[in-house]
C-alpha cells in the first residue's frame, strides 16, 4: 500500500499567515493527489484535486503543487474559517489512502 | 442540490452484521463511481471501498482491513449505495461516509455520515 505522511502534524498560526503543509508518498503517484479540509463534526470538503486543481467554489488563497512523491498545500493568507484539519489522499493506486492529517490551530 | 444521505448505523455486537445505505439526489447517480470512507473516533480518514458504475460492470475494490467481510453494492434504479458489513470487529467502530467520485482523482461530494459502534 502507498503510505502518505504529512508534516507538520500540528500547526499553530495567526490569521494572515502564509501556511504550507507537506504530503509525501512512499512511492510515486504522478499527480493523483487530493487535499481536503475537515472541521469538527463535519464531513471533509474537497479543496484541491489532481495535485494543483482548485475545486469549484474554493477560495483562491488555497493552492496545491507537486508531483511524484512530494506535494504541498499552501494557504496564502490564513483566514479565521481556515482553522481545521487538512488531509491529503492518493488516488493513483488501490487501496486509496489518506495521510494522517494536519491540524491548523489559532496561535 | 447534490446530496448524499447515509443511514443504517447503530450499535452492534462483535461478530454481528449491519447494512448501511446511502441515498443520492441531485445528480445522475448511475454515471458515477461511489465510495465508502470511514473515520474512527478521533482518528484520520480510512478509505473502505468503491463501487464502479454500470459501464465498468459494477466492479468493486476494498481496503485490506475489510475485504472478505464487507460488500459494497448499488441499486441505480433507487439511486442508492449500500455497505453490507459482516463479522464486525470493535475496530470497525467509526463514522461511515458515502462519497461520490467525479471523474478521475476527484471525490467531491460527501454525506454527513452514519455512526457504527461495535461493542459488547
Amino acid at each position: 500500500d502507498i503510505q502518505l505522511t504529512q508534516s507538520p502534524t500540528f500547526l499553530s498560526a495567526s490569521a494572515g499567515d502564509r501556511v504550507t503543509i507537506t504530503c509525501r508518498a512512499s512511492q510515486g503517484i504522478s499527480s493523483s493527489l487530493a487535499w481536503y479540509q475537515q472541521k469538527p463534526g463535519k464531513a471533509p470538503k474537497l479543496l484541491i484535486y489532481a495535485a494543483s486543481t482548485l475545486q469549484s467554489g474554493v477560495p483562491s488563497r488555497f493552492s496545491g503543487s507537486g508531483s511524484g512523491t512530494e506535494f504541498t498545500l499552501t494557504i496564502s493568507s490564513l483566514q479565521p474559517e481556515d482553522f481545521a484539519t487538512y488531509h491529503c489522499q492518493q488516488l493513483q493506486i488501490y487501496p486509496l489512502t489518506f495521510g494522517p492529517g494536519t491540524k491548523v490551530e489559532i496561535k | 442540490e447534490v446530496q448524499l444521505v447515509e443511514s443504517g448505523g447503530g450499535l452492534v455486537q462483535p461478530g454481528g452484521s449491519l447494512r448501511l445505505s446511502c441515498a443520492a439526489s441531485g445528480f445522475t447517480f448511475s454515471d458515477h463511481y461511489m465510495d465508502w470512507v470511514r473515520q474512527a473516533p478521533g482518528k484520520g480518514l480510512e478509505w473502505v471501498g468503491r463501487a464502479r458504475n454500470k459501464v465498468n460492470s459494477y466492479t468493486t475494490e476494498y481496503a485490506a482491513s475489510v475485504k472478505g467481510r464487507f460488500t459494497i453494492s448499488r441499486d441505480d434504479s433507487k439511486n442508492s449505495l449500500y455497505l453490507q458489513m459482516n463479522s464486525l470487529k470493535t475496530e470497525d467502530t467509526a463514522l461511515y461516509y458515502c462519497v461520490r467520485r467525479y471523474g478521475l482523482g476527484r471525490m467531491d461530494v460527501w454525506g454527513q455520515g452514519t455512526t457504527v459502534t461495535v461493542s459488547s
